[in-house]
C-alpha cells in the first residue's frame, strides 16, 4: 500500500506566476488535509476536504489560495499570484474516517 | 496564539538513555493527541496517539503520557537510539463532526549522542 505521493517534490516559481501541488492519498484514504510550514515553525492547518466536498478552509489565506479534490485524481492546491512570502513546505496528509493522519513528503516551494 | 507549545527547541541525550519531551496545550477542546517525528526534507511520520480518555500509552520504546489537568503530555523514549535523532512534533485535535484538524507545537530537535 504506496504511501501519501506528493509532486512535485521541488517547484520554482517566480513572482506573479501560479503553483499547482498535487496530492495523492493512500488508497482507501477518503480524507485530505493540506498544511504549511514555515522554516523553524511547525505545522499550520489549512484546508481540510473530501471528495469533491471543501469541510473546512479556516486556515487557508482568503485570496489567492484554493484547494480541491475532485472525485478522480489527487487534490490540487493552487496558489495564484505567488509571492515571496508562499515559500514554504507544504505537505498533504490523509486519513480514513477520523483517524490518524499520515503525512506525504511535502512540495518546497521556492519563490523567486 | 500558540494552543500547542513546545518549549525546548532541542535536547540532547546520550545513547541508551531516556529522552523525555515535553508538549503544553491551552484549549480544554482537545481531545486527541499525537506525536510524529520528522527528519530533514522529509514529511512527519507518526509516532504514537493518545485520547483523552487514557492518560498513557505505549508502544515499544515510545510511551506517551497526559495530564488533562495540566493540560500536558510528553514523550518517552526509552532506550534511545542514534536513529531517534528527529525533529518531534505534538499535535493536537479536538473532534467536531468528524474533523481532525491537527494544531502543531513548534518542534523539539531532539540529537541522540553515542
Amino acid at each position: 500500500n504506496a504511501g501519501v505521493m506528493q509532486n512535485p517534490r521541488h517547484l520554482v516559481r517566480r513572482r506573479g506566476q501560479e503553483a499547482r501541488l498535487r496530492c495523492s492519498p493512500m488508497k482507501g484514504h477518503s480524507h485530505v488535509y493540506w498544511y504549511r510550514q514555515l522554516p523553524e515553525e511547525g505545522l499550520k492547518f489549512m484546508v481540510y476536504l473530501q471528495k469533491e466536498n471543501i469541510i473546512d478552509e479556516s486556515g487557508m489565506p482568503k485570496e489567492r489560495f484554493s484547494a480541491e479534490f475532485p472525485k478522480e485524481g489527487p487534490s490540487i492546491l493552487r496558489i495564484q499570484q505567488v509571492v515571496r512570502g508562499d515559500s514554504a513546505a507544504y505537505f498533504c496528509a490523509s486519513s480514513p474516517i477520523t483517524d490518524t493522519q499520515y503525512f506525504g513528503p511535502g512540495t518546497r516551494l521556492t519563490v523567486l | 496564539d500558540q494552543q500547542v507549545k513546545q518549549n525546548s527547541p532541542s535536547l540532547s541525550v546520550q545513547e541508551g538513555r531516556i529522552s523525555i519531551l515535553n508538549c503544553d496545550y491551552t484549549n480544554s477542546m482537545f481531545d486527541y493527541f499525537l506525536w510524529y517525528k520528522k527528519y530533514p526534507a522529509e514529511g512527519p511520520t507518526f509516532l504514537i496517539s493518545i485520547s483523552s480518555i487514557k492518560d498513557k500509552n505505549e508502544d515499544g520504546r515510545f510511551t506517551v503520557f497526559l495530564n488533562k489537568s495540566a493540560k500536558h503530555l510528553s514523550l518517552h523514549i526509552v532506550p534511545s537510539q542514534p536513529g531517534d535523532s528527529a525533529v518531534y512534533f505534538c499535535a493536537a485535535s479536538e473532534s467536531i463532526q468528524g474533523a481532525q484538524k491537527l494544531v502543531f507545537g513548534q518542534g523539539t530537535r531532539l540529537t541522540i549522542n553515542p
